[in-house]
């Protein structure tokens, strides 16, 4: 199957600091995603970017097939951006990241 | 419009019970997949449905089985339920196989003692 690495583990932010999570994965791929958790367990859809740029709001993402690597930006982080991060990817099936749980602090 | 909807929220089982879960996806949704989370770890995928044939299968014992309807709901069912088997369960739904994009239930949080 697909790995895929997602770094770092574990963030702490302050309030208003920005952040990059980054997301590897080990082969080609025919979709790739990033979703939030929330405390109770809610995936939210945050991207669908097999490849190239997309941006919402404080959040965009970048991914780079060929290099098979995504990132995810977030700017002035608030503290609702709080729980963990996924990417996850399809090969033939879905595979999912370890995650980057982030915490900002007020 | 209703997003993916799952039932039971929560549920309390014995060790050596049966379980059926029920999904129900986005409407003219044809794909619908299953996944469980342990706590402290990312979705693992069991089962992948689209158009009603299985197209995929995890790393999971025959203890698990799934099938979807022809109004495209799906059930997972678990037999001689294990303590292991305690985790979150997640119904995804896509109009597409794997390809499209994925939108997530609010999960069955299953609890075997």
């Amino acid at each position: 199957g697909i790995q895929v690495e997602q770094s770092p583990p574990d963030l702490i932010l302050q309030e208003g600091a920005n952040s990059t999570l980054r997301c590897n994965f080990s082969d080609s791929v025919n979709n790739l995603q990033w979703f939030h958790q929330n405390p109770w367990g809610q995936l939210i859809n945050l991207f669908y970017i097999p490849s190239g740029t997309k941006q919402n709001g404080r959040l965009s993402a970048t991914t780079v097939a060929t290099e098979r690597y995504s990132l995810l930006y977030i700017s002035s982080s608030q503290t609702t951006d709080s729980g963990v991060y996924f990417c996850a990817v399809a090969g033939n099936q879905f595979y999912f990241g370890t995650g980057t749980s982030l915490t900002v602090i007020p | 419009d209703a997003g993916v909807t799952q039932s039971p929220t929560h549920l309390i089982k014995t060790r050596g019970q049966h379980v059926t879960l029920r999904c129900s996806p986005i409407s003219g949704h044809k794909s619908v997949s299953w996944y469980q989370q342990v706590l402290g770890q990312g979705p693992q995928f069991i089962f992948q449905y689209y158009e009603k044939e299985e197209r995929g299968r995890g790393n999971f014992p025959d203890r698990f089985s799934a099938r979807q309807f022809p109004n495209y709901s799906s059930e997972l069912n678990v037999n001689a339920l294990l303590l292991g088997d305690s985790a979150l369960y997640l119904c995804a739904s896509s109009f597409l196989d794997s390809r499209g994009e994925q939108y997530f239930g609010p999960g069955t949080r299953l609890t075997v003692t």
